[in-house]
């Protein structure tokens, strides 16, 4: 079973703070991907990253940086938190498949509340 | 610009009733769609997916889904729906990007 884990389910910080969420993958999928979840907007890209030290801009980059030094750990970090940047965090990976998006595994979420 | 749509936000029936869920898009090349399902308080995951070959497909728990190019659509459907049923369910196309639709949440009477 592909497994993607992340670190926290339930994450509450306040305005300003420095927040790292980590996701990791056991399937040596070369995708990660970051995504934001909000009531009636669906999915939405924040970053994705093809292989280690790849990343690529998604939809809604502002406010988020990642990292990603090994292939199986995908990290978004948020430099100061803020409160719109309170939702659901869903991390994703995928196989690589001739440069178009394959399905993808996702993680259970984390809930940030920032404060 | 790129979109998915899916028409219907919030959709009740009754057990067994027969279900149909909406998903269009806007880009004119080649696709690859998919639709993910979320139960409550579960990870996302895949129902169905289509790159090529027969337009209509199935996928897991009995649902299927029908491309139609012309249309430029991808509609969930299921002839019975059950309680187990209940769940969001999100339309996603790949157009060298991957685009999620808003969602729709599915509510099953039993």
């Amino acid at each position: 079973d592909v497994k993607v884990t992340q670190s926290s389910r339930y994450l509450v910080k306040r305005t300003g703070e420095k927040v790292f969420l980590e996701c990791v993958q056991d399937m040596d999928h070369e995708n990660m991907f970051w995504y934001r979840q909000d009531p009636g907007l669906g999915l939405r890209l924040i970053y994705f990253s093809y292989d280690v030290k790849m990343k690529e801009k998604g939809d809604i980059p502002e406010g988020y940086s990642v990292s990603r030094e090994k292939k199986e750990r995908f990290s978004l970090i948020l430099e100061s938190a803020s409160t719109n940047q309170t939702s659901m965090y869903l991390c994703a990976s995928s196989p690589r498949s001739g440069g178009r998006f394959n399905e993808q595994f996702f993680g259970p979420g984390t809930r940030l509340t920032v404060l | 610009a790129q979109s998915v749509s899916q028409h219907n936000h919030h959709v009740i029936l009754s057990e067994a009733a027969s279900l149909e869920l909406g998903c269009n898009y806007s880009y004119g090349g080649t696709v690859n769609l998919f639709w993910y399902v979320q139960y409550p308080g579960q990870h996302l995951q895949l129902l169905l997916k289509y790159f090529s070959g027969d337009p209509l497909v199935k996928g897991i728990k009995g649902f299927e889904a029908e491309f139609i190019k012309s249309k430029f659509s991808f509609n969930l459907r299921k002839p019975s729906v059950q309680w187990s049923d209940t769940a969001e369910y999100f339309c996603a196309v790949d157009t060298g990007k991957l685009i999620f639709g808003q969602g729709t949440t599915l509510q099953v009477k039993p």
